[in-house]
């Protein structure tokens, strides 16, 4: 079945520096693909999204884009601030606009001054 | 804009009661999404409802747990009887729109239930 794969956490950052969470999927056909950000004492809330493969997403100085030959979509920051600390999780959506999101295991950044 | 109410926020029960969670999407919407939440498992989907009908319900863990949407405005999320092992963040998630198989799923801010 589908399924996403992220890379495991806890993240520690300096401010300004540069992120990257790591995201493949494993999907039939041509799914949708998104990050969803879930900070401290929070619901999900959808960072960014791509539907087709070399769309890039881009929201709050977050990039990902949507590289089907290598069935992968990297979360990228360059230079991630406090206020970044969170949960990201990585989510795929196949067969159709109102079906279940297939979610990974969510990575925790932290962001220390 | 789209949002999702859910009640209670917070829930401590003893092992063996019932417990009911809400879900009231705020505004309309298509699907409605439970979800839950831990640290060991992450998040799982549980059961979702496409215009108030039940489309998928093999997250559900076992017959303890029960959902019903009567309405398009309602969604509850019942267990009977409750064990420790169900503590957990439940969130309740929606999407609106017209379709594309892009649509944003709009998360409730959850209810943190634990059992005693």
């Amino acid at each position: 079945g589908d399924s996403v794969t992220q890379m495991e956490g806890p993240v520690t950052l300096s401010e300004e520096a540069f992120l990257t969470i790591n995201c493949t999927y494993t999907a039939t056909g041509y799914p949708s693909l998104f990050w969803y950000v879930q900070y401290p004492g929070e619901g999900l809330q959808l960072l960014l999204k791509a539907t087709k493969a070399d769309d890039k997403g881009s929201n709050k100085g977050f990039e990902a884009t949507y590289r089907k030959e290598t069935t992968s979509f990297h979360l990228e920051k360059g230079s991630v601030q406090v206020s970044d600390s969170a949960v990201y999780f990585c989510a795929l959506r196949n067969g159709g606009s109102q079906g279940n999101l297939i979610f990974g295991k969510g990575t925790k950044l932290s962001v220390k001054p | 804009d789209a949002g999702v109410i859910q009640s209670p926020r917070h829930e401590v029960t003893e092992m063996g009661q019932e417990v009911t969670l809400r879900c009231k999407p705020i505004s309309g919407h298509n699907s409605l999404f439970w979800y839950r939440q831990t640290m060991m498992r992450g998040l799982e989907l549980l059961i979702y409802f496409n215009n108030n009908v039940p489309i998928d319900d093999s997250g559900m863990p076992e017959d303890r747990f029960s959902a019903k949407m009567p309405n398009a405005s309602f969604s509850t999320l019942k267990i009977q009887p409750s064990e420790p092992r169900d503590s957990a963040v439940y969130f309740c998630a929606i999407t609106t729109g017209p379709g594309g198989g892009y649509n944003e799923q709009f998360f409730g801010p959850g209810t943190r239930l634990t059992v005693l």
